[in-house]
């Protein structure tokens, strides 16, 4: 099955810094890589998503890449805020394949 | 829109057990499916129910099941409760499918075995 590798763990920034989370996944036919950021005491909101034909995707602060020949794809917050803190999960799926999550990361922004 | 609902949204139970949670979907979608959240697992996927069947399923054990009703309502049941089942169980609406499009969780039920 799909595996997905996430990290880091836990990511501390000050406010106004960039942000970036990295994901590895192991299956090729995956296409559909979405992230996820939840808040405390909340379920997983769907923040940014790629499928893969396309390179890149991006939405005011927040832009994903996405490699396939490497099967990486990466989260970028730009001009973070204290707000942007929660756990940030990755995701990969597509066609048959049920959806494979990260671990996780846990965003710290310091204000 | 109503979002997706879940309830109860805190159980307590002992092992040995049995549990059934509930999920509401968002209106006009027909996918629901359940995940299992754990400090030590992660979001680890149950099962999928597309139009009252099941089209995906996870890798835990048969005393984790569920349903649809034709109204995409869905109900998750564990039976036999171990101390590991402790964790927040999350459901998620989709109208294209758990695979291939964006999901909208619930906040989850969270179920403490004692």
């Amino acid at each position: 099955g799909e595996n997905v590798e996430q990290h880091p763990s836990t990511l501390s920034v000050q406010e106004g810094d960039s942000a970036v989370i990295k994901c590895t996944y192991s299956d090729s036919a995956s296409n559909y890589f979405p992230w996820y950021k939840q808040e405390l005491g909340k379920g997983p909101q769907l923040i940014i998503d790629i499928r893969s034909n396309v390179g890149e995707k991006k939405d005011q602060r927040i832009a994903v890449t996405l490699n396939k020949t490497a099967k990486h794809f990466s989260l970028h917050i730009t001009e973070t805020q204290p707000e942007d803190s929660a756990v940030y999960f990755c995701a990969a799926s597509g066609g048959s394949y049920i959806p494979t999550f990260g671990r996780g990361t846990s965003l710290i922004v310091h204000p | 829109k109503a979002g997706v609902t879940q309830t109860p949204r805190y159980l307590i139970k002992t092992r040995g057990q049995q549990v059934t949670l509930s999920c509401s979907p968002i209106s006009g979608h027909r996918s629901v499916s359940w995940y299992q959240q754990t400090p030590g697992q992660g979001l680890q996927f149950l099962f999928e129910y597309f139009s009252e069947t099941q089209r995906n399923k996870g890798n835990f054990p048969g005393r984790f099941s569920g349903r649809q009703f034709s109204n995409s309502r869905s109900e998750m049941n564990v039976s036999t409760l171990e101390l590991g089942d402790s964790a927040l169980y999350l459901c998620a609406s989709s109208s294209q499918g758990a695979q291939n499009g964006e999901l909208f969780f619930g906040e989850g039920s969270r179920l403490t075995v004692l």
